[in-house]
């Protein structure tokens, strides 16, 4: 079975910082992974993913994120993170043999401290 | 990208009534449709999937006469609370995607409050 491991629960950083948000992986077979935010009281915007290619994904908004498969993690980092950048973020893998059923991890709150 | 509309984004019922949630792909036909819930500080739940014309497909522990599940539409599901609970009150979202291996799109959302 799948299972997507987020640790760490919550992650405050002043504004200008970098930041990494962490996300492991656990699976038989290869799998597709996504990073997702969530704003409050918001549905979920898909940040970037990975397919296949490249290992190195990135966002239009600065973020980015590497897919390891010797380490089965697939962690998210930005350089210098704004105060908009607060917000939950969610690490999923597709389920089966598709990309469209997702595995969601319990999720990371950033919170950007100015 | 594609657009998943939710209707409503709010909602507050009464214990006992049943409330209907909508789900709908704006610019595409959505093949298959998921609902997922969502509870306080936690991860998505996938509730169960539906595909269009069909009777949707349940995850284990969700109650199907409790969580009905209509895609009636290639651009429509809609969720069904029934008898509604306070402990129903939760956060539910809907994705949808066009064929298989393709991305999911998720809609904005659904509170809902039982009172």
């Amino acid at each position: 079975a799948q299972s997507v491991t987020q640790l760490d629960s919550q992650v405050p950083v002043f504004e200008e910082a970098p930041v990494e948000l962490r996300c492991n992986y656990s699976s038989s077979v290869s799998v597709y992974l996504f990073w997702y935010v969530q704003y409050p009281n918001q549905g979920l915007q898909l940040l970037l993913k990975y397919l296949s290619g490249s290992t190195l994904v990135k966002s239009i908004n600065g973020f980015e994120a590497e897919f390891n498969k010797s380490q089965t993690s697939f962690h998210l980092r930005k350089p210098s993170v704004h105060i908009s950048d607060t917000a939950e973020y969610f690490c999923a893998v597709s389920r089966g043999s598709g990309t469209y059923k997702y595995i969601f991890g319990t999720g990371t709150r950033l919170k950007v401290l100015a | 990208g594609a657009v998943v509309s939710q209707h409503p984004s709010r909602v507050i019922c009464k214990s006992g009534t049943s409330v209907k949630i909508e789900c709908r792909s704006l610019d595409f036909q959505a093949t298959t449709m998921f609902w997922y819930r969502q509870f306080p500080k936690q991860s998505l739940m996938l509730m169960a999937t539906s595909n269009e014309g069909s009777k949707a497909t349940y995850e284990q522990g969700v109650e199907k006469d409790k969580f009905l599940i209509n895609h009636a539409s290639l651009t429509l599901s809609t969720l069904t609370v029934t008898s509604a609970h306070p402990e129903d009150s939760s956060f539910y979202i809907c994705s949808a995607i066009q064929g298989v291996n393709t991305e999911a799109f998720f809609g904005q959302g659904t509170r809902l409050t039982v009172v």
